[in-house]
């Protein structure tokens, strides 16, 4: 089934940028939506931004101006950046397939802001 | 953005008895496509979540048959016929009809 591994600095001070990537295995980048969500310690969970097959993204409005979700097909991979973190982006990230709902995840990455 | 709310926040259940939880939308959740995307998600503590219900009543792969989902346009609700230990973990409602998807508050399931 497929998998999804995920990295980045899980360490950030503020001001900085996040950048996750989230590698997808035994699974094709195409023909589907591929999904952030993050979870504040303790917390609920918030949707991030999703990115087609085709490479088109929608965004989470309250993140909107900070937020950017990319791919590389040719590495079956796909990305997060999140600019200007502050202690209020402190949260476990997850990677996801799916747009209307997620079927399979990343075990997610803690990053904490903090300076 | 639709606001998600679930009922009960906490829910102490006894094991082989059946628990029950609600979630409910600000607006229904009618796409203009005729589908209504409301999933369930189930997590146990320093897990992922993981998907058990979408489109309101449709169990994903592997999901047991003791979970089902039921409702329509604000109104929804997830039952587990009979509750088994590794059913604890909290429970969370996610809408995917309308920018920005969005999140119930979870609500906790134990045993008693």
């Amino acid at each position: 089934q497929v998998q999804l591994h995920q990295w980045g600095a899980g360490l950030l001070r503020p001001s900085e940028t996040l950048s996750l990537t989230c590698d997808i295995s035994r699974g094709s980048f195409s023909g589907y939506y591929w999904s952030w969500i993050r979870q504040p310690p303790g917390k609920g969970l918030e949707w991030i931004g999703e990115i087609s097959q085709s490479g088109g993204t929608k965004y989470n409005l309250s993140l909107m101006s900070r937020v950017s979700i990319s791919a590389d097909t040719s590495r079956n991979q796909f990305s997060l950046q999140l600019s200007s973190v502050t202690a209020a982006d402190t949260a476990v990230y997850y990677c996801a397939r799916g747009g209307q709902w997620q079927d399979y995840w990343s075990q997610g990455t803690l990053v904490t802001v903090s300076a | 953005d639709i606001v998600m709310t679930q009922t009960p926040l906490s829910s102490p259940v006894t094991l082989g008895q059946p628990a029950s939880i609600s979630c409910r939308s600000s607006q229904s959740l009618v796409h203009s496509d005729g589908n209504t995307y409301l999933a369930w998600l189930h997590q146990r503590p320093g897990q992922p979540p993981r998907l058990l219900i979408y489109k309101i009543s449709n169990r994903f792969s592997g999901v047991p048959d003791r979970f089902s989902g039921y409702g329509a346009r604000t109104d929804f609700t997830l039952t587990i016929s009979r509750v088994e230990a590794e059913d604890v973990g909290t429970y969370y409602c996610m809408q995917a009809t309308q920018f920005p998807y969005t999140f119930g508050p979870g609500t906790k399931l134990e045993i008693k």
